[in-house]
């Protein structure tokens, strides 16, 4: 079945130790989303990418880094894990924007990251 | 900027009650209007959604929503619930003008007592 896969959906790091969560898609749509879920609370989005094109929410840190080379994968880049950075990292994947119902988001399982 | 409210953060129903989980935003423009479940241990799935024409949109498994312009509220409801809806409901909004943006409530967590 078309999904949004993220590998791995538990990811143990150190402080200060870089660490790459990593997002693919079957359903060949332009845009993929990340967000970062904290326990109890709403996600929160830290970026998005329209095809190549990378949109930084304001208040997203420096530490956190995006990189998709293909229209299929897409990353995430934490240069140097604070224990505030624990949480669920989620990828999402839309047809489009702008356009209505193809906005809709698809969601993948998630990554839990633990920072020891 | 947009917000979006769940004021009720839990809520505990017996089978077979009637549900309702409230939303309201805030934003003056057109709106998308979503609501999300996430099962314990499972992703964020879309529920029901709302982009134009009849105010009141059915979703699967049974769920509905209402939209009511003039309260800008988009209320979750369903006549009888089950246990296996115990779950984390989030509703959303994007406006039309905000490049996909996607506001989410805080959420309420539903819990069925069997």
């Amino acid at each position: 079945d078309a999904m949004v896969i993220q590998n791995p959906r538990y990811q143990v790091t150190q402080f200060g130790k870089p660490v790459t969560l990593s997002c693919s898609q079957t359903l060949n749509h332009n845009v993929m989303y990340w967000y970062q879920q904290k326990s109890s609370q709403a996600p929160k989005l830290l970026f998005h990418y329209y095809d190549k094109d990378f949109n930084n929410e304001a208040d997203t840190p420096d530490n956190f880094q995006s990189r998709r080379p293909n229209t299929s994968f897409c990353f995430l880049d934490i240069r140097s894990p604070g224990l505030g950075d624990a949480a669920m990292y989620l990828c999402a994947t839309s047809r489009d924007r702008y356009s209505g119902s193809l906005e809709t988001q698809y969601f993948g399982p998630g990554t839990r990251l633990l920072v020891l | 900027a947009q917000s979006v409210s769940q004021h009720n953060h839990h809520v505990i129903l017996s089978e077979a009650a009637s549900l309702e989980l409230g939303c309201n935003y805030s934003y003056g423009g057109t709106v998308n209007l979503f609501w999300y479940v996430q099962y314990p241990g499972q992703h964020l799935q879309l529920l029901l959604k709302y982009f134009s024409g009849d105010p009141l949109v059915k979703g699967i498994k049974g769920f509905e929503a209402e939209f009511i312009k003039s309260k800008f509220s988009f209320n979750l409801r369903k006549p009888s619930v089950q246990w296996s809806d115990t779950a984390e409901y989030f509703c959303a909004v994007t406006a039309s003008s905000s490049a996909s943006k996607i506001i989410f409530g805080s959420g309420t967590r539903l819990s069925i007592r069997p």
